[in-house]
């Protein structure tokens, strides 16, 4: 089935530095790849989605880029604010037969420090 | 405008009963969809409605969980006779129509649901 391996955390950076965090998928097919944000005492929000291959994913300074051939969505920020501290998860949509499950990483928690 | 809301934001509740848990799905958003975010678990798709379709019921870990949603929107997740195992965030999700991969499922904030 789908699976999502995204990087353990948590990860903790100091403000204006650079951001990865690593996404790797499984799937048949040709799924959508998303990144989910979760801010404290909040609900998850979308914050960037790519369809099909080679589509860069982009909004808040964020930025993914779907990977078919290394099957990786990773996120990436230049300069990281302590706004931007949250849990942020990786997730899938199938192109298969259940093509409305979202399959989701086990997230990451970031901190970033002032 | 509206987002996906959700009621009650958190419920705490004995072992051994029943609870009721409400979604409202952004208006015109045909699909709707829970899930169970769980510290051991994670992220877990738990149910799918799409319009009058029979939902997709392969999510939810026991007969103790049941769902409907009545007229198209409103959704009630109802968990019978709790476990502290069952101690998690519900969320529930709605979209515009599903059947396409790149459709975007919108999050409510989840209620938080804690067995003693």
């Amino acid at each position: 089935g789908d699976s999502v391996t995204q990087m353990e955390g948590p990860v903790t950076l100091s403000e204006e530095a650079f951001l990865t965090i690593n996404c790797t998928y499984t799937a048949t097919g040709y799924p959508s790849l998303f990144w989910y944000v979760q801010y404290p005492g909040e609900g998850l929000q979308l914050l960037l989605k790519a369809t099909k291959a080679d589509d860069k994913g982009s909004n808040k300074g964020f930025e993914a880029t779907y990977r078919k051939e290394t099957t990786s969505f990773h996120l990436e920020k230049g300069s990281v604010q302590v706004s931007d501290s949250a849990v942020y998860f990786c997730a899938l949509l199938g192109s298969g037969g259940s093509n409305y499950k979202l399959t989701f990483g086990k997230g990451t928690l970031l901190t970033v420090n002032p | 405008g509206a987002g996906v809301s959700q009621s009650p934001s958190n419920k705490v509740t004995e072992k051994g009963k029943d609870v009721e848990l409400r979604c409202d799905p952004i208006s015109g958003h045909t699909a709707l969809y829970w899930y169970r975010q769980s510290l051991g678990q994670g992220l877990e798709f738990l149910i799918y409605f799409q319009g009058n379709s029979a939902p997709d019921k392969s999510g939810l870990p026991s007969d103790r969980f049941s769902a409907e949603r009545t007229g198209g929107s409103v959704s009630t997740l109802t968990i019978q006779r709790t476990q502290q195992e069952d101690s998690a965030v519900y969320l529930c999700a709605s979209s515009l129509a599903s059947g396409t991969s790149t459709d975007t499922q919108y999050f409510g904030p989840g209620t938080r649901l804690t067995v003693l």
